[in-house]
């Protein structure tokens, strides 16, 4: 099994501030995804990185995959209520197995 | 926008009952998948599915578990013997170019 530690677990905020999220592996993947999950529904795929170092851009939330491929962050600008949820990272290899992170539950407030 | 869809979104069962969860892929899907969530943990890969044969399982997916693709459509899980710590969300997937698209769930609560 292959473990994807996500920090922080929670984190609740005010609206308007900047935040961090971080997905932390011993193990290398060839393609790295986040999802964001409401409660009672399946996870929402935001956004697919494939290549070390690359960074990609989703409005005010940046993506980026660790040059080793082992680890990925993702930054939130301006954050605002609408974007409370859980944030998971999700690791696949060359097969079709794919390892959740533990998640981070976001907050903002209003 | 074509979606993943999964029947029933709850189900009540007695411990020791079959029940089969019920998902429709995206049509031009290749690889599918079955994911569980317990209440306040992670999403748990459960089992991959590909050209009509399981691919990967974890080992989670033991001999009461079973998936099938009876049809062109349909893709089932199949719990033989319904244990309390079976209850869970039920989550289907199903993947083309690594991108995965999940169901609303199922969620199953075993008395």
């Amino acid at each position: 099994t292959q473990l994807l530690e996500q920090s922080p677990q929670f984190l609740s905020i005010q609206e308007g501030e900047n935040l961090t999220v971080y997905c932390n592996s011993s193990s290398v993947f060839s393609s790295l995804q986040w999802y964001r999950q409401e409660p009672g529904e399946g996870p929402v795929l935001l956004v697919t990185v494939v290549t070390g170092g690359e960074v990609k851009k989703l409005k005010r939330l940046t993506f980026q995959f660790g040059d080793a491929r082992k680890d990925s962050s993702l930054h939130i600008t301006a954050a605002q209520p609408g974007d409370t949820g859980l944030y998971l990272c999700a690791g696949s290899n060359t097969g079709n197995q794919f390892y959740f992170g533990t998640g981070t539950s976001l907050t903002v407030i209003p | 926008e074509p979606e993943v869809t999964q029947t029933p979104s709850h189900q009540v069962t007695q411990m020791g009952q079959e029940v089969i969860l019920r998902c429709v892929p995206i049509s031009n899907h290749l690889y599918f998948y079955w994911y569980r969530q317990i209440l306040g943990q992670k999403v748990e890969f459960l089992v991959s599915f590909y050209n009509n044969e399981i691919s990967e399982k974890s080992e989670i997916f033991d001999d009461q578990f079973s998936v099938e693709r009876p049809d062109g459509s349909n893709f089932t899980l199949k719990i033989r013997s319904t244990k309390l710590e079976d209850s869970a969300m039920y989550f289907c997937a199903s993947t083309r170019d690594r991108i995965q698209y999940f169901g609303p769930g199922t969620r199953l609560l075993v008395l």
